[in-house]
């Protein structure tokens, strides 16, 4: 079954905070795991991870996948309120290329 | 701005209606996506285009339909609209089917 499954599904925390956000998938011809952030409109990307245990990094932004226990985190250090967003994380495989979405964790940062 | 674009931004309707959906992806991207995005459900992958042909589908239902056109361009057509068929509706473009995928801002559709 195409599964991935987000957590926390909500976080609220303050500015400077480091957070966790986790992301677990079921493994059906696993291709790749995807991350992005939504505020009020479209989806923005974050990262693409084909690899395990290589870490990717953005500014204060990381993340890394693990595909032997199928998970995957993002980290994001000093938060600020402008990472207040919700993220999700897809899992792109399957024989048909199929991207499937987790329901997302909402992060407030609160100043 | 993701260079995708998706026309029209809003769009209100009846029920029992049919619409039109228009979606132009990235310079140079071959594949389109469609996904529909509502409170409940989250973020459900429709359909996928590559290069005019569908290459996967998803949770699309049979009143849905969709086509790429040489182009590269692509058209979502709902029909018979109910009213849970409103939604956020995005379309994303890649250059290949592992590769990232740029979402357009959206088109949102509101069926009363």
């Amino acid at each position: 079954e195409d599964k991935v499954v987000q957590s926390p599904l909500s976080l609220v925390v303050h500015e400077g905070d480091t957070v966790t956000l986790n992301c677990s998938y079921e493994v059906t011809n696993f291709r790749s795991l995807l991350w992005y952030k939504q505020e009020k409109k479209a989806p923005t990307f974050l990262f693409m991870l084909t690899s395990s245990g290589i870490e990717k990094k953005s500014g204060r932004l990381s993340s890394i996948l693990d595909k032997k226990e199928l998970f995957s985190i993002l980290n994001i250090t000093a938060t600020q309120t402008g990472d207040s967003a919700v993220y999700l994380c897809a899992r792109y495989g399957g024989s048909n290329y199929k991207l499937t979405f987790g329901k997302g964790t909402l992060l407030t940062v609160n100043p | 701005d993701s260079g995708v674009t998706q026309t029209p931004k809003h769009l209100i309707t009846a029920t029992g209606q049919r619409v039109t959906l228009r979606c132009s992806p990235r310079s140079g991207d071959l594949s389109v996506y469609w996904y529909q995005q509502s409170l409940d459900q989250g973020l459900q992958f429709l359909i996928q285009y590559y290069n005019g042909e569908e290459r996967a589908k998803g949770n699309i239902l049979e009143r849905f339909s969709a086509q790429q056109f040489p182009d590269l361009h692509s058209e979502l057509n709902l029909s018979s609209l109910e009213l849970g068929d409103s939604a956020l509706y995005f379309c994303a473009s890649s250059g290949g089917s592992l590769d990232e995928q740029f979402f357009g801002p959206g088109t949102r559709l509101t069926v009363l």
